[in-house]
């Protein structure tokens, strides 16, 4: 089956200690994407990544950082820069010429 | 800059009837892509509708369909024959151009979607 997995599902963490979450596609896709969603607010995001050994800051990329060493593969690494971490994160990726995303799963991440 | 905009932050509809979501969004451009996503409780974000600028007629899948009014910058969602199933929050979004090149989603705040049986 295609799709994108995002790993794990609920993710712990103390404050101050980088964490990073996975994010795998076998769909072929050449953009990938993450977003953060808190509640009452809409999707905003992160980074995005259009092709391998390239990606680009989104709207709110402070605290962040991510890698795009494999075509399949976009880990999200959340720093202890981030000051409000604790949020549901969604990686989403797009096929070349497509106009759509795809969504995975998402990671619920708490920061205590 | 772009915003997508959804003035209902809840809604509520009998098993079987129909709803119409609304979403407006405010641009510069001429030629852009919105879409219509479901987040069910598990959270996953699924993509229900899309409709492209360019094209008049309204996009429809099964028993999704979208009123789209470029000139007044609307984008409203029909679902018709309610089921349980579609109980979820709703997302509008809009998609900057090619040009932009981010092929980046802007989202509303989504509408909370209650069915009753």
């Amino acid at each position: 089956d295609g799709g994108i997995t995002q790993s794990p599902k609920y993710l712990f963490r103390k404050e101050g200690q980088n964490v990073t979450l996975s994010c795998e596609q076998n769909l072929n896709h050449d953009a990938m994407y993450w977003y953060r969603q808190d509640p009452g607010q809409g999707l905003r995001l992160i980074y995005y990544s259009q092709i391998v050994n390239d990606f680009q800051k989104g709207d709110i990329a402070e605290g962040y950082s991510v890698s795009r060493e494999k075509k399949e593969s976009f880990p999200l690494t959340v720093t202890s820069a981030q000051k409000n971490p604790t949020a549901f994160y969604l990686c989403a990726s797009r096929g070349r010429g497509r106009y759509e995303q795809y969504f995975g799963p998402g990671t619920r991440l708490t920061v205590t | 800059a772009q915003t997508v905009t959804q003035s209902q932050p809840e809604m509520s509809v009998q098993e079987a009837e129909t709803v119409t979501l609304s979403c407006t969004y405010d641009t510069s451009e001429s030629d852009y892509y919105l879409f219509w996503y479901k987040q069910p409780p598990s959270r996953q974000m699924i993509l229900v509708i899309r409709q492209e600028a360019y094209k008049q007629q309204n996009a429809t899948e099964n028993r999704f369909s979208v009123n789209f009014q470029k000139a007044a910058k609307s984008f409203s969602l029909k679902i018709s024959d309610s089921q349980l199933g579609d109980a979820a929050m709703y997302f509008c979004a809009y998609r900057i151009p090619q040009g932009g090149a981010t092929n980046k989603l802007i989202f509303g705040t989504g509408t909370l979607l209650a069915v009753q049986p």
